[in-house]
């Protein structure tokens, strides 16, 4: 398997810009994770899909972020509008069974908004 | 609040020797503990993790010690080598329904020096 699939692996936009970063998780893993890497904050998750329901989205920094499903082997994180602070690494992560198998990450997509 | 400390940004070592990395933990429902290896430009990668009913697991040169009494867990690298050369994260997740959420530390840099 090729493993966890991020595009893009970087993203550079102006601030206010609409960004849409994508995964494909392995085949047949039923859960999804996106989480954010921040100097600051670390590795934080965002959200958490099982079988392409969201779970737990309580991550989620504020309403400018939204995260889709719509099937198991496609997923999309929209910021909208950009800003600054967003800059950050944004890494997919998927599991088999969440939270009794090991999640493997994507490469992740670093984003850069100006 | 951070809920998974990593004291050591960074830490040298000489090829061969033993490498120690220490991670420590606020959070007394935090019951599965799991060390990540991150290289530049890729996901962090599972390497070992204990479950809290145990005190120790070993996998190869890699073995994690867990002090529940202290709420500190530790990774041990022996012998080291320059491919180990990485950041490694440390993170906890809680039992039942949250299980799936894993709290991570904000990584130390681990160079192995030949």
């Amino acid at each position: 398997d090729a493993g966890v699939i991020q595009s893009p692996r970087h993203e550079v936009t102006e601030m206010g810009q609409e960004v849409t970063l994508r995964c494909k998780p392995i085949s047949g893993h039923n859960s999804l994770f996106w989480y954010r890497q921040t100097m600051m904050r670390g590795l934080e998750l965002l959200i958490y899909f099982n079988n392409n329901v969201p779970i737990d989205d309580s991550g989620m920094p504020e309403d400018r972020f939204s995260a889709k499903m719509p099937n198991a082997s496609f997923s999309t994180l929209k910021i909208q509008p950009s800003e600054p602070r967003d800059s950050a690494v944004y890494f997919c992560a998927s599991s088999f069974r969440a939270g009794f198998d090991e999640q493997y990450f994507g490469p992740g997509t670093r984003l850069t908004v100006t | 609040d951070q809920q998974v400390k990593q004291n050591s940004p960074s830490l040298s070592v000489q090829e061969g020797r033993i490498s120690i990395l220490n991670c420590d933990y606020t959070n007394s429902m935090f019951d599965y503990f799991l060390w990540y290896k991150k290289y530049p430009a890729e996901g962090p990668t599972f390497l070992i993790s204990i479950s809290s009913i145990k005190d120790k697991n070993e996998d190869g040169r890699f073995t994690v010690f867990l002090n529940k009494s202290a709420k500190h867990l530790s990774l041990h690298i022996v012998p080291s080598q320059p491919g180990d050369s990485a950041v490694y994260f440390c993170a906890a997740s809680g039992s039942g329904g949250s299980n799936y959420k894993l709290t991570f530390g904000k990584g130390t840099l681990l160079t192995v020096n030949p």
